[in-house]
């Protein structure tokens, strides 16, 4: 079965600092990698995907993220962190079953928090 | 443009009532989901659909109904609520296979 891990919950760092939000998975096939960003209250909005090719992506706002096939790894990356950074993060693999279409299977989240 | 449009945003409802969630999608896309998210446990899906007629459960789809008579909508059916369906309920659209999908703001339901 698909599994997606975040094993950070809350992270914490400081504005400017650099993020790297970790993000394990497990699947047999090629992955289709999502991270997704929302803010309290809100739906949420895709900051990047990786579907072939390079394995360093560029996203939305200034995040990349890197696909690790020998890790089983995609982590999110920011060089420098704005406070309007600070909302929940979320890993997700995506599945597609000819019959039935798409889904995609997410991790638990991770929360930043961005301190000034 | 409205993309994935969810109503209500907010319900409160007596345990044992009847409901439905409404989502519609205006981006002619074929594969439309529910997931309802709670703290700690990410997005889990409920059900999914790849076109008018054809549904399929997710991983939690007891105590929900779905169907899909057009390609725009997909709504959400609770036939007895229970207090452990209080979440927040995401639909979400794509266009084709393993393509990114497109979220709806969310209704946040709470059962009593």
């Amino acid at each position: 079965a698909q599994s997606v891990t975040q094993p950070d919950i809350h992270i914490t760092v400081s504005e400017g600092a650099s993020l790297e939000l970790r993000c394990n998975y497990s699947y047999g096939a090629t992955p289709y990698l999502f991270w997704y960003v929302q803010s309290p209250g809100q739906g949420l909005q895709l900051l990047l995907k990786y579907f072939s090719g390079d394995t360093l992506v560029q996203g939305i706002k200034g995040f990349e993220a890197e696909f690790k096939r020998s890790q089983s790894s995609f982590n999110l990356r920011k060089p420098s962190v704005h406070w309007s950074d600070a909302a929940e993060y979320f890993c997700a693999v995506g599945v597609f079953q000819w019959e039935y279409g798409n889904k995609l299977v997410f991790g638990a989240g991770t929360i930043l928090r961005v301190k000034s | 443009n409205a993309g994935v449009t969810q109503t209500p945003k907010f319900q409160v409802l007596k345990t044992g009532q009847s409901m439905t969630l409404q989502c519609a999608q205006d981006m002619n896309h074929e594969y439309m989901s529910w997931y309802r998210q709670d703290p700690g446990m990410g997005l889990r899906l409920i059900h999914y659909s790849v076109g008018a007629g054809i549904t399929d459960q997710g991983e939690v789809p007891n105590g929900y109904n779905v169907s899909r008579s057009t390609t725009e909508d997909f709504p959400l059916r609770l036939l007895s609520a229970a207090p452990s369906q209080t979440s927040v309920y995401f639909c979400a659209s794509s266009y084709r296979k393993n393509t990114e999908a497109f979220f709806g703001q969310g209704t946040r339901l709470t059962v009593v």
